[in-house]
């Protein structure tokens, strides 16, 4: 079945550095890859998204490309703030009936430091 | 514009009592998910409503869990008989439409704990 896999955390990193957050998926067909993203205390909101092969979703500074090749949809930011810090969910869609079915990964928490 | 709304925000019950979760999803939406958070699970699936239909109840845990949806806008999650297991956070989120790449709004979740 479909599936998705990200790198555990949590990540502590210092403001400005450079932030990768690993992501592949397993899947018959052709998803929409997203990343969502969950501030302390607030709910999950999408951060970005790519609907196909080579597409790059960026939001926020942040950016991830969709890599058929390597089933892949890594989250990059070249300078990470405080204000970053937060859960970061890596999920794909599934169609299923004619919906879209998000399957997750586990999540990575984030926490950056001054 | 008013956002996915779910209530109640937490919800404390005994193990065997039966629990309503409530979602209202964004005006004008027609598609309407459940997922359920919890430490040892992470993000799970749960039944999906397009309209006032369940087409994929797929993710449902046991027949204790049953979900209803009423004029193609609120809907209702009942946990009967509950389970300690039954304890985590159940999301629901709502897109205009059911399409691969539309992006699904979530709700605060509710905090449900079975004591």
């Amino acid at each position: 079945g479909n599936s998705v896999t990200q790198m555990e955390g949590p990540v502590t990193l210092s403001e400005e550095a450079f932030l990768t957050i690993n992501c592949t998926y397993t899947a018959t067909g052709y998803p929409s890859l997203f990343w969502y993203v969950q501030y302390p205390g607030e709910g999950l909101q999408l951060l970005l998204k790519a609907t196909k092969a080579d597409d790059k979703g960026s939001n926020k500074g942040f950016e991830a490309t969709y890599r058929k090749e390597t089933t892949s949809f890594h989250l990059e930011k070249g300078s990470v703030q405080v204000s970053d810090s937060a859960v970061y969910f890596c999920a794909q869609s599934g169609l299923t009936g004619g919906g879209n079915k998000l399957t997750f990964g586990t999540g990575t928490q984030l926490k950056v430091e001054l | 514009g008013a956002g996915v709304s779910q209530s109640p925000s937490n919800k404390v019950t005994e193990k065997g009592k039966d629990v309503e979760l409530r979602c209202d999803p964004i005006s004008g939406h027609t598609a309407l998910y459940w997922y359920r958070q919890s430490l040892g699970q992470g993000l799970e699936f749960l039944i999906y409503f397009q309209g006032n239909s369940a087409p994929d109840k797929s993710g449902l845990p046991s027949d204790r869990f049953s979900a209803e949806r009423t004029g193609g806008s609120v809907s209702t999650l009942t946990i009967q008989r509950t389970q300690q297991e039954d304890s985590a956070v159940y999301l629901c989120a709502s897109s205009l439409e059911s399409r691969f790449d539309n992006e699904q709004f979530f709700g605060p979740g509710t905090r449900l704990t079975v004591l």
